[in-house]
């Protein structure tokens, strides 16, 4: 059974301090990761993509993977109230029909 | 970024209709679409996987004979609730993806059946 793992929170930060969110996942082949970010009662919307080990830097958003860790991590700098929300890790199956699984969310809440 | 419309946003119907949701992307190809379907405070949940011009894979437990998906071309699927009964009331959602990995989700329809 293919897993992706994410703290359920709530993850409670400071207005401008760094939010974490983790995710690892059960797969060692898997190639795709995503972040999505939900609002509630809002379907998700993509932040980013990631496929390389490493870091990539999208404005005020970072996502780290180390896939011999099977780990995948978003990083929001100088967070703000209205990036509170629930923040979804999606990991693609392998294969080129392969589905998205997606973790349980992470509910992050910043306060003004 | 890649858009995806669906149709309606919201829909209240009685119990024992059947109610039909579009899910279109509007500017890109969608080689497959998804639906989902989330439960208030839970998780997404994968129904169902179509490609265009082929029959739906149905994940285990979702009943293909309720949930009817027709991805008739490469910027249209339709996902009808037959026979809808309260417990189908949830919040369904549709997403896209080309030939890349990403998945874009539409807006969502919300399904509250009397």
């Amino acid at each position: 059974q293919k897993e992706v793992e994410q703290n359920s929170g709530p993850l409670s930060v400071p207005e401008g301090a760094i939010a974490s969110l983790n995710c690892t996942y059960s797969d060692r082949g898997s190639q795709s990761f995503f972040w999505y970010r939900q609002y509630s009662g809002k379907s998700p919307e993509l932040i980013m993509s990631i496929y390389s080990n490493g870091d990539k830097e999208d404005g005020r958003f970072t996502a780290q993977l180390n896939k011999a860790s099977q780990y995948v991590s978003l990083l929001i700098r100088d967070s703000q109230p209205s990036d509170s929300a629930t923040y979804l890790c999606a990991v693609k199956e392998r294969g080129s029909q392969g589905n998205l699984i997606f973790g349980k969310g992470t509910k992050l809440s910043v306060k003004p | 970024g890649a858009v995806v419309s669906q149709h309606p946003s919201r829909v209240i119907c009685k119990s024992g209709t059947s109610v039909k949701i579009e899910c279109r992307s509007l500017d890109f190809q969608a080689t497959t679409m998804f639906w989902y379907r989330q439960f208030p405070k839970q998780s997404l949940m994968l129904m169902a996987t179509s490609n265009e011009g082929s029959k739906a894979t149905y994940e285990q437990g979702v009943e293909k004979d309720k949930f009817l998906i027709n991805h008739a071309s490469l910027t249209l699927s339709t996902l009808t609730v037959t026979s809808a009964h309260p417990e189908d009331s949830s919040f369904y959602i549709c997403s896209a993806r080309q030939s890349t990995d990403t998945q874009y989700f539409g807006p969502g329809t919300r399904l509250t059946v009397l």
